[in-house]
């Protein structure tokens, strides 16, 4: 069995300040790590994805996101937000050579630009 | 051209009543997927559709059924809808069953139970 804890369920940050949103992760297999965005009235985008190798992965828009394994963390970053980047984020674990329906999904963190 | 479609976008109806949603993918893949999103963002997986092959997730009541009359199509159909079923419904798709594969989803339809 797996679980995801998305620490904040909102953070507001000005535009153009640096944000991190925050993931950590539980299971008794290794995994892979997913980011997803989801704009208003919309469905979710992939965002980025950690399967193996290097453990900063980066992504579309500018976002890039930290696999530590000590620490069973994968935080997404992004230097300086857009108000565009107004969204839901939701970070998903799914369990290394397993099935795709096995994605766990955290229960997403609100991102708010403020002009 | 929109990868995964779903209709409609929003669906209204009373308690008791029966009612589809339908989902279609024009990206060739194998598998699709529903998935409902309750009001606090949770989102959930309902049922997994490839080659023919389904699986449930074992808390879905039984009155919801998916149909797949073809590999692009896996429409959700729910039978004697009651309050607790008003949430967001996606359908998404992928290209094989595999965990590391991205998911493609639709833009969801909103039902709400009177």
């Amino acid at each position: 069995a797996q679980s995801v804890t998305q620490l904040d369920s909102q953070v507001p940050v000005f535009e153009e300040a640096p944000v991190e949103l925050r993931c950590n992760y539980s299971s008794s297999v290794s995994v892979y790590l997913f980011w997803y965005v989801q704009y208003p009235n919309q469905g979710l985008q992939l965002l980025l994805k950690y399967l193996s190798g290097s453990t900063l992965v980066k992504g579309i828009n500018g976002f890039e996101a930290e696999f530590n394994k000590s620490q069973t963390s994968f935080h997404l970053r992004k230097p300086s937000v857009h108000i565009s980047d107004t969204a839901e984020y939701f970070c998903a674990v799914s369990p290394e050579f397993g099935s795709a329906r096995q994605l766990t999904f955290g229960s997403g963190t609100q991102l708010t630009v403020l002009p | 051209d929109t990868a995964v479609s779903q209709t409609p976008k929003y669906l209204v109806t009373q308690m008791g009543n029966d009612k589809s949603i339908k989902c279609e993918q024009n990206l060739g893949h194998d598998t699709m997927y529903w998935y409902k999103q309750d009001s606090k963002k949770f989102l959930k997986i309902m049922f997994s559709y490839n080659n023919k092959e389904l699986i449930i997730n074992e808390t879905v009541p039984n009155r919801f059924s998916p149909k797949s009359p073809d590999k692009a199509h896996l429409n959700l159909h729910i039978n004697s809808l009651e309050l607790g079923d008003s949430a967001v419904y996606f359908c998404a798709s992928s290209q094989t069953t595999g965990s590391n594969e991205k998911l493609f989803f639709g833009s969801g339809t909103q039902l709400s139970v009177l």
